[in-house]
């Protein structure tokens, strides 16, 4: 059982409120990720970390930003929500090279609705 | 252009009956994930397949590398509710650094 949690699952805020989407883990995994899937189904990677103090925009572009300060935590942040941020955030980290095991658990997810 | 393409996108099937999930890449494919989904929730990995002409199992669903390594097939043996959800599959286009990029899903709904 994979254990990765994101805070909160569900949050409905107005424009140009900041905001931060929390995600842990707590299996010591370096590499996190963070993904925006549309309502359509497909999920677009916007950003990763492979280590504290590493994070990299993933192939989507987004006004979010993220922090690893600590190996177990990588919050997302928006400084100013729009509609168009509207959509589901999940988070996912890996540990391919310690165990020999290759897939991302990912977390249940974050719901936004910007309104 | 999408680089993995899923077909069908969705699709609806009788309990019991048997079906097949394609995912078709635009480049050669080094390694191929398969996820399932519930709705509103995260994803849950299922398989992953490296090897041209690899093929696992994992209780009633088998997943296929085909031999050029461009397509892999998910099919579902005597479907069940339990099987509904959305399934992705995914490549790693980061030569193992676990970049992944998913495909553009498809939607299962099993009828009873």
């Amino acid at each position: 059982e994979a254990d990765i949690y994101q805070t909160p699952r569900y949050l409905v805020i107005g424009t140009g409120k900041k905001i931060t989407l929390e995600c842990s883990q707590t299996m010591g995994h370096d590499k996190m990720y963070w993904y925006q899937q549309d309502p359509g189904m497909e999920l677009h990677l916007i950003h990763y970390s492979y280590g504290v103090n590493s994070t990299e925009k993933g192939d989507l572009s987004s006004e979010s930003t993220v922090s690893r300060i600590r190996t177990e935590h990588f919050p997302l942040t928006l400084e100013s929500a729009r509609p168009s941020h509207t959509s589901q955030y999940l988070c996912a980290s890996s540990d391919p090279l310690g165990r020999g095991r290759y897939e991302q658990y990912f977390g249940p997810g974050t719901r936004l609705t910007v309104t | 252009s999408q680089e993995l393409e899923q077909s069908p996108q969705s699709l609806i099937v009788q309990e019991g009956k048997n079906l097949t999930i394609n995912c078709t890449s635009s480049k050669t494919l080094y390694g191929l994930y398969w996820y399932k989904q519930k709705y509103g929730e995260g994803l849950i990995f299922l398989m992953m397949l490296q090897k041209g002409g690899e093929e696992k199992s994992h209780e009633k669903i088998t997943a296929k590398l085909d031999e050029k390594k461009q397509q892999s097939s998910l099919h579902i043996t005597a479907s069940q509710p339990s099987h509904a959800g959305i399934y992705l599959c995914g490549a790693d286009r980061s030569g193992g650094y676990q970049k992944v990029t998913f495909g553009t899903g498809t939607k299962l709904q099993v009828i009873p």
